[in-house]
């Protein structure tokens, strides 16, 4: 199985901060990279697919970058309905794995 | 609009079996693979398994092979996890969930079921 090391494992920023979450696959996934938002109670929710494709509604203010092995997830100004933990996932191979997650807090 | 109604939460004990559901609607149902993805309390994310309706083909991360069994009725657009034998260590909300698109591009899962709370408790 590939894995995804995410990191830090929480974080408290405040609002209208730039948040950088990092995620390492444990080998080259190339481009196949997407990023999830789970609130609290709720499902989560795809936002950024193949490292850097927004999907269709999501605030352009979250982005993602990187290829291979490292990848940056990012929220380029902190608004308080972002509170809640986000995810990597790879999907380069079966089985899917998802990073540990990231605990996302205002300060 | 695509929709994923999962069955309602489970209060079960140990050595039971269970067999949780998912509804799909808004979509061909059989043109999607099925994903099960388990949450655990407090946990994070983990997929299971997966299938494609059409044929039933099924895969199974190595973890939940010998754990659970996947299934689906195309008749009704639904999509199954069961347990022959639940132990407390099932105790988790379990999602069904479906990809972005159709086909074989099943890693960007971008539909989500309300999700099914187990319980296993003596």
């Amino acid at each position: 199985d590939i894995q995804m090391t995410q990191s830090p494992s929480s974080l408290s920023a405040s609002v209208g901060d730039r948040v950088t979450i990092t995620c390492q696959a444990s080998q080259d996934i190339s481009i196949y990279l997407n990023w999830y938002q789970q609130k609290p109670g709720k499902a989560p929710k795809l936002l950024i697919y193949d490292t850097s494709s927004l999907r269709t509604g999501v605030p352009s203010r979250f982005s993602g970058s990187g290829s291979g092995t490292d990848f940056t997830f990012t929220i380029s100004s902190l608004q308080p309905e972002d509170i809640a933990t986000y995810y990597c996932q790879q999907y380069d191979n079966l089985p899917l794995t998802f990073g540990g997650g990231t605990k996302v807090e205002i300060k | 609009e695509v929709q994923l109604v999962q069955s309602g939460a489970e209060v079960k004990k140990p050595g039971e079996s269970l067999k949780i559901s998912c509804k799909g609607s808004g979509f061909t149902f059989t043109s999607y693979w099925i994903a099960w993805v388990r949450q655990m309390p407090g946990r994070g994310l983990e997929w299971m398994a997966m299938i494609y309706p059409s044929d039933s083909d099924t895969r199974y991360s190595p973890t939940f092979r010998h754990q659970v069994t996947i299934s689906a009725d195309k008749s009704s657009s639904t999509a199954y996890l069961q347990w022959s034998s639940l132990k407390a260590s099932d105790t988790a909300m379990y999602y069904c969930a479906r990809p972005l698109y159709s086909g074989n591009d099943y890693g960007l899962i971008a539909y989500w079921g309300q999700g099914t709370l187990v319980t296993v408790s003596s």
